[in-house]
């Protein structure tokens, strides 16, 4: 079980805008640590898609957004794609025990 | 151009101690703000973050492994070495390493290494 929670799996139609939630707490998100997030794709490595709960690296398309509120954090992607489908990992640190990096349980974007 | 890559043993004994190699180019560990980072995926399963060295030579372990991990780093050959103690099935994944530059996420990362603890 991480400590950060997010849906196992998400779905949408083409074109539609879908929401991925990144529920922390009070020793994550709601100590004010940033939240990254990373599409995998099937068989290959994650990659940054966000930074600093709001920023794109060069290259990410801007349909995909982030936003961080309290101890909770969401992306978004606007205008489905089928090349979307994927899985999407949230991270942050945790100050609980001695304090690590910490990754979302992960969820699964389908395209319809 | 940013590269990284691991190698080690695709298939360890259990109780044997894993080590993992992970050679970057295309930046230096040297450089103020630096990291890198290990991560692991069971198959099917989620990312789980493990380790991480800091150009300061500040190291950091997910609680749950601290007793088994060891990271270290060799800036001359541009090496991070992982080693895992005490090798169970259970630590059957693909392990990455990534590069972390401090603040901004991970970045950059491995094709991965996938590890398979089985006697």
């Amino acid at each position: 079980q991480s400590v950060l929670t997010q849906p196992p799996s998400v779905s949408g139609a083409p074109w539609q805008r879908v929401t991925i939630s990144c529920t922390g707490s009070s020793s994550n998100l709601g100590a004010g640590y940033d939240v990254h997030w990373y599409q995998q794709l099937p068989g290959t490595a994650p990659k940054l898609l966000i930074y600093g709960n709001n920023n794109r690296p060069s290259g990410v398309p801007d349909r995909f957004s982030g936003s961080k509120s309290g101890t909770s954090a969401s992306l978004a992607i606007t205008g489905l794609q089928a090349e979307d489908e994927a899985d999407y990992y949230c991270q942050s640190y945790d100050t609980g025990l001695s304090g690590s990096e910490v990754f979302g349980g992960g969820t699964r974007v389908t395209v319809l | 151009q940013v590269t990284l890559r691991e190698s080690g043993p695709a298939l360890v004994r259990p109780t044997q101690t894993l080590t993992l190699t992970c050679t970057f180019s295309g930046f230096s560990l040297n450089t103020d703000g630096m990291c890198v980072s290990w991560i692991r995926q069971p198959p099917g399963k989620a990312l789980e973050w493990l380790a991480r060295i800091d150009w300061d030579d500040d190291k950091y372990y997910t609680p749950s492994l601290k007793t088994r991990l060891t990271i270290s780093k060799d800036t001359a050959k541009n090496h991070v070495v992982l080693t895992m103690t005490n090798m169970d099935p259970v630590d059957t994944a693909t392990y990455y390493c990534a590069r972390t530059p401090r603040g901004n996420g991970i970045d950059y990362w491995g094709q991965g290494t996938l590890v398979t603890v089985s006697s």
